[in-house]
């Protein structure tokens, strides 16, 4: 139980376009997702935690109009990077709350998708 | 704000050997401390989840401690493989915030 996954799993796209990477929790509700990123040889940063049916709240530093965030429903999270550029390259990592399980605080994550913008 | 420190950042070890990696937080407040791996360009795989009522938790040749008092955890890997090799990371949560640890990039040499 308790599995997440992320679509796509890797991609390129041109510098401009927009991208976008869904999170799904597959055999339970996830009442809260977060979105990481992480750079090579990095630990990983959170950039925003979202709530389902509410907008996301972005950590500090996080451009909140480049990296468009959607919670449309208990199961399913997306990330839009929106006009890409190079340095948007990078491992992202989703997570999710197991709502019936918030009290353990418990987070279950993807397995990731990595990001090229050429 | 809370800070996760971990060390050593990278160690190479004979197969074999017994092993210790360390991780110390700033803010003692956490509900829970949780140890990942991460293989290269892979996502994270649970370890070891560390409640803040529990001192330590067990599975197979990990144990991990926590010890909230003096913000410190350890992830003890007895009997080392080479299948062991990869960076560890250590994540401290306190609610829904979770800040993570820089990893220690673990080589078991066969």
């Amino acid at each position: 139980g308790a599995v997440v996954s992320q679509h796509p799993s890797r991609v390129i796209c041109k510098s401009g376009t927009s991208v976008k990477i869904e999170c799904r929790s597959l055999d339970f509700q996830a009442t809260t997702m977060f979105w990481y990123r992480q750079f090579p040889k990095q630990s990983l940063m959170l950039m925003a935690t979202s709530n389902e049916g509410s907008k996301a709240t972005y950590e500090q530093g996080v451009e909140k109009d480049k990296f468009l965030i959607n919670h449309a429903s208990l199961t399913l999270s997306t990330l839009t990077v929106t006009s890409a550029h190079p340095e948007d390259s990078s491992f992202y990592i989703c997570s999710a709350v197991d709502g019936g399980k918030a009290a353990s605080y418990e987070q279950y994550f993807g397995p990731g998708t990595r990001l090229t913008v050429t | 704000k809370q800070e996760v420190t971990q060390i050593p950042a990278a160690l190479s070890v004979p197969e074999g050997e017994n092993l210790v990696l360390n991780c110390s937080f700033t803010d003692s407040a956490i509900y829970n401390l949780q140890w990942f791996r991460q293989d290269p360009g892979k996502g994270l795989t649970s370890l070891l989840l560390i409640q803040s009522s529990q001192r330590e938790q067990t599975s197979g040749r990990l144990n991990a401690s926590l010890d909230k008092s003096s913000g410190r955890s350890t992830l003890y890997i007895a009997a080392s493989q080479p299948g062991d090799s990869a960076t560890y990371l250590c994540a401290v949560i306190g609610g829904f915030k979770t800040i993570f640890g820089a990893g220690t990039r673990l080589f078991v040499k066969a």
